[in-house]
This record gives structure tokens, C-alpha cells and sequence, in this order.
């Protein structure tokens, strides 16, 4: 099955520590997304990809980083930076990255806990 | 703010009934519309979309409507199961460069919880 899946579901870390959140495809989109979802909010979007080797800035980066190596992932490390890290964080893909018919896949999301 | 939207608007109705879960965009500008399904612990899903050069568009027992001169938007679901209880989400794309939509660009909606009673 054709899909998105992102690893660990429930990730725990201790504050000041770097951690890595691991988003895979195998829908063959070009491009890819972070988002953060916190208790009754909207998504809010970290970062974007919409191809390999190139990614830009959403509206809430400051404290994450990612890499487009390849098309099929998209890894997003949260830093010590990030002052507020617990969330759920949502990876999702587009066939393309401008398309009114390319609507967004979603993974199931990897809540993260510091404590 | 942080604590904005932690009271998500509800909907509750019987199985059966027909529910509407609305939304109110900020941009005049916005030319795309999507709703999403989101069940606990799982990512959104993808329900229906809408462009700004039509005002209604029909999918399976969901119908979504919009309405530019008051900048609203809703989601229509006929004979509501209890499957149906989730969150759903509006998202708007508010940066229409030239070529189109940028996916990178959507907006959400703070969300609307529907519980369907059997």
C-alpha cells in the first residue's frame, strides 16, 4: 500500500537533547511537509520540500532543522532550541508542491514528549 | 497566542441527521479550500476541496459551500454516521503566486469536534 509513515508513534526525550523524527513515502510525491499540531490548535507549518535538495522555511522553524536527500524522506531533528518541543508532529506529501489537485497525504503523526 | 482555539467550537447530532461544521476565512484573497477529517491519534485526512471560482461542490454524502462576500466556508454531511465523529479542519492558501496554488502556503482552521450520537 501506497502511503506515508512516520516513526516513532511516541517519542520521549529529556530537554536539551536533539531528536530526529523520521517521515518516509512511497506515493512518489515531490513534495513534502512538517507540521505541528498543539492540544486544540490548527496545524502550523515548520518546514516545506517540494523536491529533492531543496527545502524552505514555514511559519514556525526557529528551533528545527531538515534534509531532502532523497524523494522518498524527510527528516525533521528538533533542537535544544525549540523552546516548546512537546507536540504532535504531522508529516505530509503532494504530488507536487503547486497543484489544485494535489492535495495533501498525511502520516499519522509522532507525538513528541520532553520532559 | 499559544492558548488560542484550546476550546475547539462542537457539534454534536444524531446518526442520521445532516451536519453542517462551519468556517470563517481572513483573506479575500484565498483562492483554495480544503477540509479535512482528522480521528484521534491519526494524521488529517483529505475530505473535499473548493477554488474561489466556485461556490458548491459535491463529493459523497459531503457537500462543501462557499460563500466570498462573507468569506465563509462549510461543510455539509448528509446522514451522519457515527464514523463520521472527528475533528474537522478548513484550510485556506493564502499566497496565490503566479502558476498557482503553493501547497506550502495553507492555512488551518483551528478545528470543530463532531460527536455522533447513535
Amino acid at each position: 500500500d501506497g502511503g506515508i509513515t512516520q516513526s516513532p508513534k511516541y517519542l520521549f526525550r529529556k530537554e536539551g537533547q536533539n531528536v530526529t523524527l523520521s517521515c518516509e513515502q512511497n506515493l512518489n510525491h515531490d513534495a513534502m511537509y512538517w507540521y505541528r499540531q498543539d492540544p486544540g490548535q490548527g496545524l502550523r507549518l515548520i518546514y516545506y520540500s517540494q523536491i529533492v535538495n531543496d527545502f524552505q522555511k514555514g511559519d514556525i522553524a526557529e528551533g528545527y532543522s531538515v534534509s531532502r536527500e532523497k524523494k522518498e524522506s524527510f527528516p525533521l531533528t528538533v533542537t535544544s532550541a525549540q523552546k516548546n518541543p512537546t507536540a504532535f508532529y504531522l508529516c505530509a506529501s503532494s504530488l507536487t508542491g503547486s497543484s489544485y489537485n494535489s492535495p495533501l497525504h498525511f502520516g499519522n503523526g509522532t507525538r513528541l514528549t520532553v520532559t | 497566542g499559544e492558548n488560542v482555539g484550546l476550546h475547539l467550537p462542537t457539534l454534536s447530532v444524531q446518526e442520521g441527521d445532516n451536519s453542517i461544521i462551519n468556517c470563517a476565512y481572513s483573506n479575500s484573497a484565498s483562492d483554495y479550500f480544503i477540509w479535512y477529517k482528522q480521528e484521534s491519534g491519526k494524521g488529517p485526512q483529505f475530505i473535499i476541496d473548493i477554488r474561489s471560482n466556485m461556490d458548491k461542490r459535491q463529493g459523497q454524502r459531503v457537500t462543501v459551500l462557499l460563500n466570498k462576500t462573507v468569506k465563509h466556508l462549510s461543510l455539509q454531511i448528509a446522514a451522519t454516521q457515527p464514523g463520521d465523529s472527528a475533528v474537522y479542519f478548513c484550510a485556506e492558501n493564502r499566497d496565490t503566486g503566479a502558476g498557482g496554488t503553493s501547497y506550502g502556503k495553507l492555512t488551518f482552521g483551528q478545528g470543530t469536534i463532531l460527536t455522533v450520537h447513535p
